[in-house]
């Protein structure tokens, strides 16, 4: 079993619609959660960390994390094409001093 | 200010060549970090060095060789390049990398021809 996991898509949404992307690991004592994007060509920026069981929003990102079901997701209220890139889950593997991530999902939002 | 610099950003260089790349940070992290993230886009960690001392090899040949002369700076050094080597490298920086952001560079395409 890979430690992160992701559909790596492509998934395909329309414009303004929501857009939800799922994650799982699994490596239980896993304490910090981060989603980077990833447009084609450049180089990984963070959207959202959490660190807590429950929801994180900001702005139209909402982080859900559910430490039970190890289980982290990214949802994307009113998409825009400007999200149309890679999404990656990272999981910070507590002690490991490392971040693992998924292989990524890739977005493409349909006007 | 650029958080965190890569240079080159391409480099095209023949098998068997010795190459290295050059990263810096001007964020006061303590952590950098050597990626590849091959044509699948699947980001892996190479190594990560701490107050310049090396905490993570994470089974790269040993063709590879980081170098940290300080905490603000972490080199890649690829020695007799193979094509497998192709890929685009990042570089990262965090100040606990147990829990906190990474911040990426720009990446250098390497292609071996």
């Amino acid at each position: 079993q890979k430690e992160v996991e992701q559909n790596s898509g492509p998934l395909s949404v329309p414009e303004g619609a929501i857009a939800s992307l799922n994650c799982t690991y699994s490596d239980r004592v896993s304490q910090s959660f981060f989603w980077y994007r990833q447009y084609s060509g450049k180089s990984p920026e963070l959207i959202m960390s959490i660190y807590s069981n429950g929801d994180k929003e900001d702005g139209r990102f909402t982080a859900q994390l559910n430490k039970a079901s190890q289980y982290v997701s990214l949802l994307i209220r009113d998409s825009q094409p400007s999200d149309s890139a890679t999404y990656l889950c990272a999981v910070a593997i507590q002690g490991a001093q490392k971040l693992v991530f998924g292989q990524g999902t890739r977005l493409t939002i349909n006007p | 200010d650029t958080a965190v610099s890569q240079t080159p950003k391409y480099l095209v260089t023949q098998m068997g060549n010795d190459k290295s790349i050059k990263c810096e940070q001007n964020l006061g992290h303590d952590t950098m970090y050597w990626y590849k993230q091959d044509s699948k886009k699947f980001l892996k960690i190479m190594f990560s060095y701490n107050n310049k001392e090396l905490i993570i090899n994470e089974t790269v040949p040993n063709r590879f060789s980081p170098k940290s002369p300080d905490k603000a700076h972490l080199n890649l050094h690829i020695n007799s390049l193979e094509l497998g080597d192709s890929a685009v490298y990042f570089c990262a920086s965090s100040q606990d990398p147990n829990t906190d952001t990474q911040y990426f560079g720009p990446g250098t395409r390497l292609t071996v021809l």
